[in-house]
């Protein structure tokens, strides 16, 4: 089946500094990659959708100048978060889109800023 | 946007019974997801129903899907300790595919 390898699985920063999560699909291409954040109780809230070798679709509210997404090839998509803050701290999850397999989600990145 | 509601917010039942939660949608869809997630981990895909199916079984799972009236229901039976988790319906449209609220599950042994 198909597997999304998502890095890291939790991330303590401190204010202000920018961190990086990966999101690989492992065994097969995905065109499409899409970025959720989730909040503590709360629901996934879909952040961005990704297209390989262009630029990310972002939602409504999403700052795309703090949240930088690359989709530089068909098996990775990395999300930046720039200047993070506290509020940044949440829950983010990648999903990979896949043609044999539908959707595939990593197990998602903790990240807590101090 | 293609965001699905779960109903209830909360269901709390004793193992052995029965859980079902349900799910609305406002747009037209290609298919229903139901994914489960324990809590703060990532997000295990269960079942999709397309459109087109009324009903699909998966285990101790099962979907209907009525897109007349843009519902959908999850029920798991003989329901286990290990099945406490919230649960999310995902309608999926075109690339489009968002999450509502989630029912959190509490299966008590």
């Amino acid at each position: 089946g198909a597997v999304v390898s998502q890095h890291p699985s939790w991330v303590i920063c401190k204010s202000g500094t920018s961190v990086k999560i990966e999101c690989r699909s492992l065994d097969f291409q995905a065109t499409t990659m899409f970025w959720y954040r989730q909040f503590p109780k709360q629901s996934l809230m879909l952040m961005a959708t990704s297209n390989e070798g262009s630029k990310a679709t972002y939602e409504q509210g999403v700052e795309k100048d703090k949240f930088l997404i690359n989709h530089a090839s068909l098996t990775l998509s990395t999300l930046t978060v720039t200047s993070a803050h506290p509020e940044d701290s949440s829950f983010y999850i990648c999903s990979a889109l896949g043609d044999r397999y539908g959707y595939t989600f990593g197990s998602g990145t903790r990240l807590t800023v101090v | 946007s293609q965001q699905g509601e779960e109903d209830p917010q909360a269901l709390s039942i004793q193992e052995g019974e029965n859980a079902t939660m349900n799910c609305s949608y406002k747009t037209s869809i290609n298919n229903l997801q139901w994914y489960r997630q324990n809590s703060g981990r990532g997000l295990v895909h269960l079942i999709l129903i397309r459109s087109n199916e009324r009903e699909k079984h998966s285990g101790r799972l099962r979907v209907t899907l009525d897109t007349s009236k843009k519902s959908s229901s999850l029920l798991i039976t003989a329901s286990r300790a290990a099945d406490t988790a919230s649960y999310f319906c995902a309608p999926y449209n075109n690339n489009d595919m968002r999450f509502g609220a989630g029912t959190r599950l509490t299966v008590k042994p």
